[in-house]
Order: structure tokens, then sequence, then C-alpha cells
């Protein structure tokens, strides 16, 4: 079974541009999260699509950070402008359902590691 | 405040013998702990779960520990291998949404 995967692995930009990030989940899963981690920190939820829908943004930062997973399946992750302290991993993460208990686990690609400079 | 935290940040323990990595909450309306191990430059990977109707669910050299009443949690790891160092996280599921809340992380080392 393929994993979920994740790209670019790294990214270096400046202060003040953009930067995408993309993820496509494990076949049929219909939950798919973002998370931040910070080094040194655990991840940080910031978004949670059920299919196509947003079931949680609650700790997205709206004002520069956006999120989009159109048909259900890939996803994409936005920052603009980005600042300093978004220097972090972003996580995706995939389960084949999400608000039913038990729930299935959650498997996570490896991650896009951005630096802002 | 929605939070799982851990006792010690980094534990050192030699190869074959037990760890214990231990985690409080302070949710007691969470319903489901899940324990991570994240190698390094790899995402969180899923190592066991525990419903909060349980105290103790059993893998493969793993085990799990809750108590309720002091909102503890806690992760064995029976004669560690060096394949064994990462950091560990516990996370919290909550039955009303299915978002995971992690904790901070313990590093653990493996003395040869």
């Amino acid at each position: 079974e393929a994993g979920v995967a994740q790209s670019p692995r790294y990214k270096i930009i400046e202060k003040r541009q953009s930067v995408a990030f993309w993820c496509n989940p494990i076949s049929g899963h219909a939950t798919l999260y973002w998370y931040q981690q910070i080094l040194g920190q655990g991840p940080k939820l910031l978004i949670q699509f059920q299919n196509n829908g947003v079931v949680d943004d609650s700790q997205l930062p709206k004002d520069r950070f956006s999120a989009e997973r159109l048909k259900g399946v890939d996803s994409t992750l936005k920052i603009q402008p980005a600042k300093l302290e978004d220097s972090a991993v972003y996580l995706c993460a995939s389960t084949l359902r999400g608000n039913e208990l038990p729930n299935t686990e959650a498997f996570f690609g490896q991650g896009t590691r951005l630096t802002v400079v | 405040g929605e939070s799982v935290g851990l006792h010690l940040p980094t534990l050192s323990v030699q190869e074959g013998d037990n760890s214990i990595i231990n985690c409080a909450y302070s949710n007691s309306a969470s319903d489901y702990f899940i324990w991570y191990k994240q190698e390094s430059g790899k995402g969180p990977q899923f190592i066991i779960d525990i419903r909060s109707n349980m105290d103790k669910r059993q893998g493969q050299r793993v085990t799990v520990l809750l108590n309720k009443t002091v909102k503890h949690l806690s992760l064995q790891i029976a004669a560690t291998q060096p394949g064994d160092s990462a950091v560990y996280f516990c996370a919290e599921k909550y039955s009303s949404a299915s978002k995971i809340i992690f904790g901070s992380g313990t590093r653990l080392s493996i003395r040869p």
C-alpha cells in the first residue's frame, strides 16, 4: 500500500514570499489533516478535511494560510506571505474515516521542511 | 484547556532494558489515546492506541497503560533496542471531534 505522499521535501524562501505544499493521501482515505511541527514540539493541527469539506480550521492563521481539497483527494496548503515564524515541518496525514470511534490510525507523510529566511 | 503533556523531555535507557514513557492529559472528556513514534526526518508513526474504557492494552513489545483517575498515560517498551531511538508523542482524541491533539514529545535514546 502506497503511503501519504508530500512534496516538496524541502523549501527555502524569503519572508513575504509565497509557498505551496502538496499532499496525496492514501487511496480511499476520506479524512486529510495538515499539521505544523515546529522544531522540538509536537505537531499542531492546522486544518482537517472530510472528503472535500473542512471539518476543523480553528487553528489555521487564515490571514496568510489557505488550504483546499477540491476533489476530495489531493490537497494543497499555501502560505502567502510567509513569516520567519512559519519555519517548520508541514505534515500531511490521512485516515480512512474521521468522525467515528474506534478510529483507524492516521498515516503521516514525511513532511515538507520549510525554512523562511 | 486542551493539553496533552509529557513529564520528561528526554529519556536514556540501556539497550535491553525496559523503557517507560509517561504522559499527562488534562481533558477528562478525551475518549481515545494514541502513542506515536517519530524518527528523524520522518512523520509520526502509529504505535498503539487505547480507548478510555480500557486501562491496559498490549502490542508487540509495547504496552500502554491508562489511569483515568489521575489522567495519566504511559508507554512501556520491553527489551529496548537501538531501533527504538526516536521521539515519542502521546496524543488524544475527543469523542465529539476527530482531531488528534499531540503533546510535546519525549526523546528516547539507547545506551549500548
